[in-house]
Formats: C-alpha cells, sequence, structure tokens
C-alpha cells in the first residue's frame, strides 16, 4: 500500500531534550516536506526536500534540523526543543517532476514541556 | 515571500446549498494552487488542484476557478452534504521553488 509514515505519533517531552521524529515514503517519491500545524496559522513548511542530499528552508526553520540521505527517509530532528515548538507534525511527499500532488502522513502531536 | 490570504475562517450553510472560499496569493510567479480538506483528527486530503495555465477546472461537485490577473483562486462546492464538513486549506507553490504557502484555513459546516 503506497503510504506516507510518521513516527511517533504521539510525544510528551521535556525542553531541551533532543528528539527524532521520523518519516518515510514507499511511492519513490522525490519531494518531501514537514510542517506544523497550529489553530489558526494553517500549516507552516518548515523545511523540504527535492531529492537525497538536498534540503531548503521552509517558512519556519528555527529549532528544527532535517537530513535526506535516502529517498525514502526525512526525519525531522529538534536539538534543543522548547514548549512553543508544542504543535501538530505532518510530513508529505509528492512524486517531483512536475507533479505536485502531495501525500501526507498521519500527523505526530509533539508537546514539550 | 509569498503570502495567501483565506476567507471566511468559518463558513455554516444548509444541506443542499453551495458554499465559496476564496483565496488570494501575493507571488505572481505562483503556478500550481491545490486544495486541501482535512477533516477532524485526520491529515489533510487533496481534493482538487489547478494550474495557472487553466482557468477553472471541475470534478463533480466540486471546482476551483483562478483569476491570475487578480490573484486569486475559489472553491465552490455544490449540493452540500454534511460529510462535506471539515476544515478547507488553499495553497500555492512557487514557478520558482518548491515552498508550499497554505492559508489559513476555512471550517466549513453542513447543517442538516
Amino acid at each position: 500500500e503506497a503510504q506516507v509514515t510518521q513516527n511517533p505519533r504521539y510525544l510528551i517531552t521535556v525542553t531541551g531534550k533532543k528528539l527524532t521524529v521520523t518519516c518515510s515514503q514507499n511511492m519513490n517519491h522525490e519531494y518531501m516536506s514537514w510542517y506544523r500545524q497550529d489553530p489558526g496559522l494553517g500549516l507552516r513548511q518548515i523545511y523540504y526536500s527535492m531529492n537525497v542530499e538536498v534540503t531548503d528552508k521552509g517558512d519556519v526553520p528555527e529549532g528544527y534540523k532535517v537530513s535526506r540521505k535516502e529517498k525514502r527517509n526525512f526525519p525531522l530532528i529538534l536539538e534543543s526543543p522548547s514548549p512553543n515548538q508544542t504543535s501538530l507534525y505532518f510530513c508529505a511527499s509528492s512524486l517531483g517532476a512536475g507533479d505536485n500532488t502531495q501525500y501526507f502522513g498521519p500527523g505526530t502531536r509533539l508537546t514539550v514541556l | 515571500g509569498e503570502n495567501v490570504e483565506q476567507h471566511p475562517s468559518t463558513l455554516s450553510v444548509q444541506e443542499g446549498d453551495s458554499a465559496v472560499i476564496k483565496c488570494t496569493y501575493s507571488d505572481s510567479a505562483s503556478n500550481y494552487f491545490p486544495w486541501y480538506k482535512q477533516e477532524l483528527g485526520k491529515r489533510p486530503q487533496l481534493i482538487i488542484d489547478i494550474r495557472s495555465n487553466v482557468g477553472e477546472k471541475k470534478d463533480q461537485r466540486i471546482a476551483v476557478t483562478l483569476n491570475k490577473t487578480a490573484k486569486h483562486f475559489s472553491l465552490h462546492i455544490t449540493e452540500t452534504q454534511p460529510e462535506d464538513s471539515a476544515v478547507y486549506f488553499c495553497a500555492a507553490l512557487s514557478l520558482y521553488g518548491q515552498n508550499f504557502v497554505f492559508g489559513p484555513g476555512t471550517r466549513l459546516s453542513v447543517l442538516p
């Protein structure tokens, strides 16, 4: 089944404790992206990647890191989480090469205390 | 950078009526405009999209129109049903980048 998966789905952590949210897709998509969703603000893009080893900042990259070592995986890293990073996070992927249809993962609800 | 505004923020309609949600964008280089539906507790799902070389696109009860000159695009849902109740997001993608910018969303309620 073609899908985008994220882990964990729920995470409660404390300020400053490094964490990684994984994202994987099995559709051989070139483009992958991370968003955070906050009430009243819609989805805001954090980072995106157009292919392996190619990443770029979205609108709200501060406090986040990403890597794209393999085509299927695009982990989101919070090296020192803070309470203002409490949010709902979505990973998404699309084929690229002119096909911009994005498929979203199920979401990760992160709470930073 | 791109800025996408979306109106209204909430919309209530009677079942069977039409609903229209409008988005405006600022970057004339944007050339791809998708609409997503997000039900409570679920992930966003693409319902329709349009490219800048097309003025209108329709899929059953859903249509999207694009006015490049005025830099706005609209979602039209006809014969609304209770299952259309959800939050709808518009987005824009620039020709020169791959940075998606979303509107803040519209909560649509279809009243039986």
